[in-house]
Parts: structure tokens; C-alpha cells; sequence
């Protein structure tokens, strides 16, 4: 079965603070999938990136940084230099070839503070 | 360029009445789901389906069923509400490959009183 584990359920940082969210996922699959959304105080699910299981390398995007780690299972995001907008919970996801449907941690809600 | 539309937004009920809510996508996806969302659960699959005329069975299932008659849609029905089913439901769809993201709706917010 798969399960993902987001441990941290609330962070609080002052603005320019780096930050990161952790994730760790349990899967039997050797092909799997791994997802991060954002939702926003708006409440929609927002899109951020996705990783498959053959790919470790990091990724950057602006502000926004994802650390894969096969050997520990987890894929942690780091907010750079973080923003009142970045306040929102983020979640992340995995699914595997068979399954198809995303399989969601509990989400980590992340206030920034000015 | 609507993406994934679910009617209603909100919703009251009262305990035992029945509805139905509504997902249309316009990106001709195969997949389709609906989730619900509880407090310090993050989302939790319902139901699902592959395509046209196949509904599967999710994590949570029991107290609602589905059906998608046409492609573009996929409904979520309760039958007899109870107040276990006051959440938010998202409903989302993705292509056939895995590795490519699902886009949701925007949520509907239910309350069974």
C-alpha cells in the first residue's frame, strides 16, 4: 500500500525565512510518481511540480526547490527566502503506474508572517 | 478555458436528504476522481474512474456513488446524507500517464446539519 507522511503539521516563519516541508512516502512500486500542490487560503489545489522515480535530480524553480532522496524515501521542499503569499498548506502526493489516483500526505499548513 | 467545474460551490443539507454534485472537465481527460477533504487528513480518494462507463472504488467509499455517463462528466451522489459527510469535495481528472499532474476543481463545501 502506499502512504505518504507529512510530519510537520503547521509552520510559522517571519518573512525571508528559508523553509522546508518535509515528505516521506512508502511505496512497493519500483516506477512511482511524486507531487507537490499548494492550497492557498482560497482553498483551490495548485500545481507545483512532479518527480518520477528514476529521476533524483534536485530542481529548482525561483524560490522554490525540491530535494528527491530515493535511499531515505522522501522529497522535501524548501521556500527560499519565503513570502506572505507562500502562506497556504502544501501538500504532497504519490501514485504509481497501477494505482493512477494520487495518493495525498495530511498537508502542512505554513504561515508567514511579515 | 474552464478546466475542471464542479457545481455546486456550497451546499447545506439535512441529515438524510440526497444529492448530487456535479464535475464537467474540458480537457478530454480519460481520468476522473473525486476526494474529500477533512481537517488534518489531507485528501482522501472516494471514487474514481478510468473512462467512459467505469467507476472504481476509492479509499472511502461507503455512503456514495458515482457515474460517469459521458467522458467530460462524473457525478457524486449521497443518498442519505449524515453529518460524517460534512467536508469539502474535490474533483479532479488527469491523461492516462502517470506522470503527469490532475487539475481540481475548485471544491464544493457540503454541510449535513
Amino acid at each position: 500500500a502506499q502512504k505518504v507522511t507529512q510530519a510537520q503539521t503547521e509552520i510559522s516563519v517571519v518573512e525571508k525565512e528559508d523553509v522546508t516541508l518535509d515528505c516521506v512516502y512508502e511505496t512497493r512500486d519500483t516506477t512511482y510518481y511524486l507531487f507537490w500542490y499548494k492550497q492557498p487560503p482560497s482553498g483551490e489545489l495548485v500545481f507545483l511540480i512532479r518527480r518520477n522515480s528514476f529521476d533524483e535530480q534536485n530542481e529548482i524553480s525561483g524560490r522554490y526547490s525540491w530535494n528527491f532522496q530515493k535511499s531515505t524515501s522522501s522529497f522535501n521542499f524548501t521556500i527560499t527566502a519565503s513570502q506572505v503569499v507562500d502562506s497556504a498548506v502544501y501538500f504532497c502526493a504519490l501514485t504509481d503506474t497501477g494505482r493512477r489516483a494520487l495518493t495525498f500526505g495530511s498537508g502542512t499548513r505554513l504561515q508567514v508572517q511579515p | 478555458n474552464a478546466g475542471v467545474t464542479q457545481t455546486p460551490k456550497f451546499r447545506v443539507l439535512k441529515t438524510g436528504q440526497s444529492m448530487t454534485l456535479l464535475c464537467a472537465q474540458d480537457m478530454n481527460h480519460e481520468y476522473m476522481y473525486w476526494y474529500r477533504q477533512d481537517p488534518g487528513m489531507g485528501l482522501r480518494l472516494i471514487h474514481y474512474s478510468v473512462g467512459e462507463g467505469t467507476t472504481a472504488k476509492g479509499e472511502v467509499p461507503d455512503g456514495y456513488n458515482v457515474s460517469r455517463l459521458k467522458k467530460q462528466n462524473f457525478l457524486l451522489g449521497l443518498e442519505s446524507a449524515a453529518p460524517s459527510q460534512t467536508s469539502v469535495y474535490f474533483c479532479a481528472s488527469s491523461t492516462s500517464h502517470p506522470n503527469t499532474e490532475a487539475f481540481f476543481g475548485q471544491g464544493t463545501r457540503l454541510t449535513v446539519v
